[in-house]
């Protein structure tokens, strides 16, 4: 079945970095653009970045910008995110989630998600 | 920037009742890209409307939603005891790409 699982999430000291993987499967992987949300404890959904289907176009949320990198290997089907100077406002659980095509065109939304890995940034 | 501001933040009702959430942008948003998420507890978000008004696949029809511009409402027409839950809009454009509200939580009353 169509389905995201993420991996790599820990507990990391303040500047410290992390490398978050999402393993997809049940679809093409390479058709679709792909994003990282994140959630804080107790908290709303912050968008933090997207790719394109073929990795060359890329987006970033002002608050992670020239912090976090991701990117995409379409032959493993996975997405990353390199996480570096963390600090403890990027304790969150760390979503990969698809967006949906619908006659090849993308809905800019988001209807796939994995279950989430846990983020924590502390001394 | 555009900031989506959603109301109220929690709203009781009961089953069988009808449910009206509403989603206000700072600018003008694209109905293409306004959607409507539901979120329960320990769970990921679940993509409820797309479009500003079309029904992701798997989704009853007692969901719907409408609006454009800067003014989106997400109508449950009857309550059922599974839909009380914590519901985000989110919208797609220019910087940042992708914005959410800060969510309307929906409580049995």
């Amino acid at each position: 079945q169509v389905q995201l699982v993420e991996s790599g999430g820990g507990l990391v000291k303040p500047g410290g970095s992390l490398r978050l993987s999402c393993a997809a499967s049940g679809f093409t992987f390479s058709d679709y653009y792909m994003s990282w949300i994140r959630q804080a404890p107790g908290k709303g959904l912050e968008w933090v970045s997207y790719i394109s289907s073929s990795g060359s176009t890329i987006y970033y949320a002002d608050s992670v910008k020239g912090r976090f990198t991701i990117s995409r290997d379409n032959a493993k089907n996975s997405l990353y995110l390199q996480m570096n100077s963390l600090r403890a406002e990027d304790t969150a659980v760390y979503y990969c989630a698809r967006d949906p095509l619908l006659g090849g065109a993308r809905l800019a939304s988001f209807d796939i998600w994995g279950q989430g890995t846990m983020v924590t940034v502390s001394s | 920037e555009i900031v989506l501001t959603q109301s109220p933040g929690t709203l009781s009702l009961s089953p069988g009742e009808r449910a009206t959430l509403s989603c206000r942008a700072s600018q003008s948003v694209s109905s293409s890209y306004l959607a409507w998420y539901q979120q329960k507890p320990g769970q990921a978000p679940r993509l409820l409307i797309y479009g500003a008004s079309s029904r992701a696949t798997g989704i009853p029809d007692r969901f719907s939603g409408s609006g454009s511009g800067t003014d989106f409402t997400l109508t449950i027409s009857r309550l059922e005891p599974e839909d009380f839950a914590v519901y985000y809009c989110q919208q797609y454009g220019s910087s940042p790409r992708v914005t959410f509200g800060q969510g309307t939580k929906l409580e049995i009353k």
